[in-house]
């Protein structure tokens, strides 16, 4: 069975801090795909990252940089120098590709950034 | 590019009532999804549909939820008779292509069962 789990339910900083979100996730399968989306206080989900199961580089995408390890199952979300509009909850989400690409969204992190 | 519409934003019936809600695709997205999020946990995908027909539809309580997606475009979810249990944001998002894709998630319709 496929499973995400981000354990930190709420995290609070204060601005300019940095923040590291974590998400572990279970699947059996080889290939899949794993995403970052953020649901600002106005409701809609948006997309940040996606990340296919061969490729293991990190990112970096201005104060946002995502850790991929295999090994440990693990996709972290990490926000640099953080501001009071990265206020919002951050979902990590698998996509597996047998029957029919079925995306698994793990609880949510909620993230107070305060000024 | 317009972005996927939902509607009505929201909506408050009693339980045993029936219900219904709206979704409009970024247009040309092939794939349309229809997701049940409670209150404090993620998205839960309800059902999938590429073009017009259902891709997964498992967690999709098929006993008083049903959906269709008329000619490949908008879709309609609907509950009869709703629950308690049912009160939650419904959202819609599309994508391109599969569920591998990035997905553009509408504003939601929050539903209250009273």
């Amino acid at each position: 069975a496929q499973k995400v789990t981000q354990a930190q339910t709420e995290i609070s900083v204060v601005e300019k801090e940095d923040v590291t979100l974590d998400c572990v996730y279970e699947t059996r399968d080889t290939t899949y795909y794993l995403f970052w989306y953020k649901q600002p206080p106005s409701g809609e989900l948006v997309f940040l990252i996606r990340r296919n199961s061969f490729d293991e580089q990190n990112e970096i995408s201005g104060r946002y940089s995502w850790n991929f390890q295999k090994s440990t199952s693990s996709f972290n979300f990490t926000i640099t120098a953080s501001q009071v509009v990265d206020s919002a909850v951050y979902f990590c989400a698998l996509s597996v590709t047998p029957g029919g690409f079925k995306t698994i969204f793990g609880a949510g992190t909620r993230l107070f950034v305060k000024a | 590019e317009a972005g996927v519409a939902q509607s009505p934003r929201y909506k408050i019936i009693e339980k045993r009532q029936s219900v219904a809600f709206w979704c409009n695709p970024i247009s040309g997205h092939a794939t349309l999804y229809w997701y049940q999020q409670i209150l404090g946990q993620g998205p839960k995908l309800l059902i999938q549909f590429q073009n017009n027909g259902v891709v997964d539809d498992s967690q999709l309580p098929k006993d008083r939820f049903s959906a269709e997606r008329l000619k490949g475009v908008d879709s309609t979810l609907k509950i009869q008779p709703a629950k308690l249990e049912d009160s939650a944001v419904y959202l819609c998002a599309s994508s391109t292509g599969t569920g591998l894709d990035e997905q553009f998630f509408g504003p939601g319709t929050r539903l209250t069962v009273l």
